[in-house]
């Protein structure tokens, strides 16, 4: 069973205040980390796809990082606006497979 | 494209019941995957086909599911009999294996309500 974690599960932040969150994964058998955006009652949608150590993306105020000798990845998100109020998932893909693992989901509630 | 594309959106049934689902994936997508979404479980999948044969099937709950892709451009998820627990929203997803490191395309989802 390949455990993808991600925390914390919700958070609250004030519009304009920058935020980030995390995402942990197997250090073994790595092949590709995903971002996904989530808005309630949509379909997830990918944001960002990372897969050598060290890879940063970035698409507007939205940013990651990924650690893959660690096992983490890291989301921010600057200047936080309510548009960006989802749930953000990742998932963990594994070399030899063609099947992502997503984590749980950091549900990001922007209060204006 | 159209994306993949799920039906139907809403599915309301009594206990007993037989439900399908259905699913077209992106056309030309090798890879095809049913999940559900569970307030308890999150996004757990139940099961993937690989040019329509299917791969691992061991998120299926139990025997009352079932599903199967006849074609490149169709699949199916079957629950009979529907049990009040089945209730959840239900999503297809398909992918290219040679892009973007297994980035999945997901459908809009069925919401499933069993009474």
């Amino acid at each position: 069973i390949l455990n993808v974690e991600q925390s914390p599960q919700s958070l609250h932040v004030q519009e304009g205040d920058s935020t980030n969150f995390t995402c942990s994964f197997p250090s073994s058998n790595f092949y590709a980390l995903h971002w996904y955006r989530w808005e309630t009652a949509k379909s997830p949608e990918a944001l960002f796809v990372m897969t050598l150590n060290g890879d940063e993306k970035k698409k507007g105020r939205i940013s990651a990082t990924l650690n893959t000798k660690e096992g983490y990845s890291y989301l921010y998100i600057k200047g936080s606006q309510p548009e960006d109020s989802a749930t953000y998932l990742c998932a963990f893909g594994r070399a030899a497979g063609n099947k992502l693992t997503f984590g749980g989901g950091t549900r990001v509630l922007v209060k204006p | 494209d159209a994306g993949v594309i799920q039906s139907p959106r809403h599915e309301v049934t009594e206990m007993g019941q037989e439900v399908t689902l259905r699913c077209k994936p992106i056309s030309g997508h090798d890879y095809l995957f049913w999940y559900r979404q569970t307030m308890m479980r999150g996004l757990e999948l139940l099961i993937y086909f690989n040019n329509n044969v299917p791969i691992d099937d061991s998120g299926m709950p139990e025997d009352r599911f079932s599903a199967k892709m006849p074609n490149a451009s169709f699949s199916t998820l079957k629950i009979q009999p529907s049990e009040p627990r089945d209730s959840a929203v239900y999503f297809c997803a398909s992918s290219l294996a040679r892009n973007r490191a297994y980035e999945q395309y997901f459908g809009p989802g069925t919401r499933l309500t069993v009474t």
